[in-house]
């Protein structure tokens, strides 16, 4: 069975400062990794996908993730974030079916 | 499209009563999901269909729940009877090709 392991519940950052949200997976088959974004009193949007090919994933809103299959990890960046990136962020690990398991959620707090 | 829709956006109710959460998937889709979100769980699959068949509902938390999918274009979340510890956000989705598309959820309170 996946699982789905954030590392940080949240994560503070100065405004226009970089960040790294971390994301480690378990599965003993090959998988497809997700990373959504939730909005206050929102449901959830999918940032990027990874399925197949390139493991650098280039998303919405200037973020990027980069499969790493020796780490088992999907860690999701941004260069510089603006305060408009305040929100909770997903990882999320399918084993290639329908089903979506989803991790604990990692809040990102901009400082201003 | 105008996406994955769910009603009500908030339900209110008596510890006890019956509660029904109501989806409407994007027409095409055809996996639908059940999630619930709180606080301490964060986000937990319940169930997910597949053409309209329950293929996986070993998150539904015990006999008080329970969904049913009886078209392409319909599924019920049911909650009898309801508890305090049923209060959550309750979000339904739909995928194809391999992407999740989330309804804005249904707040529920169980008072």
């Amino acid at each position: 069975a996946q699982s789905v392991t954030q590392l940080d519940s949240q994560v503070p950052v100065f405004e226009e400062a970089p960040v790294e949200l971390r994301c480690n997976y378990s599965s003993s088959v090959s998988v497809y990794l997700f990373w959504y974004v939730q909005y206050p009193n929102q449901g959830l949007q999918l940032l990027l996908k990874y399925l197949s090919g390139s493991t650098l994933v280039k998303g919405i809103n200037g973020f990027e993730a980069e499969f790493n299959k020796s780490q088992t990890s999907f860690h999701l960046r941004k260069p510089s974030v603006h305060i408009s990136d305040t929100a909770e962020y997903f990882c999320a690990v399918s084993d290639r079916g329908d089903k979506i398991i989803f991790g604990k959620g990692t809040r990102l707090h901009i400082l201003p | 499209d105008a996406g994955v829709i769910q009603s009500p956006r908030h339900e209110v109710t008596e510890m006890g009563q019956e509660v029904t959460l109501r989806c409407k998937p994007i027409s095409g889709h055809n996996s639908l999901f059940w999630y619930r979100q709180t606080m301490m769980r964060g986000l937990e699959l319940l169930i997910y269909f597949n053409n309209n068949v329950p293929i996986d509902d070993s998150g539904m938390p015990e006999d008080r729940f329970s969904a049913k999918m009886p078209n392409a274009s319909f599924s019920t979340l049911k909650i009898q009877p309801s508890e305090p510890r049923d209060s959550a956000v309750y979000f339904c989705a739909s995928s194809q090709a391999n992407e999740a598309f989330f309804g804005q959820g249904t707040r529920l309170t169980v008072v």
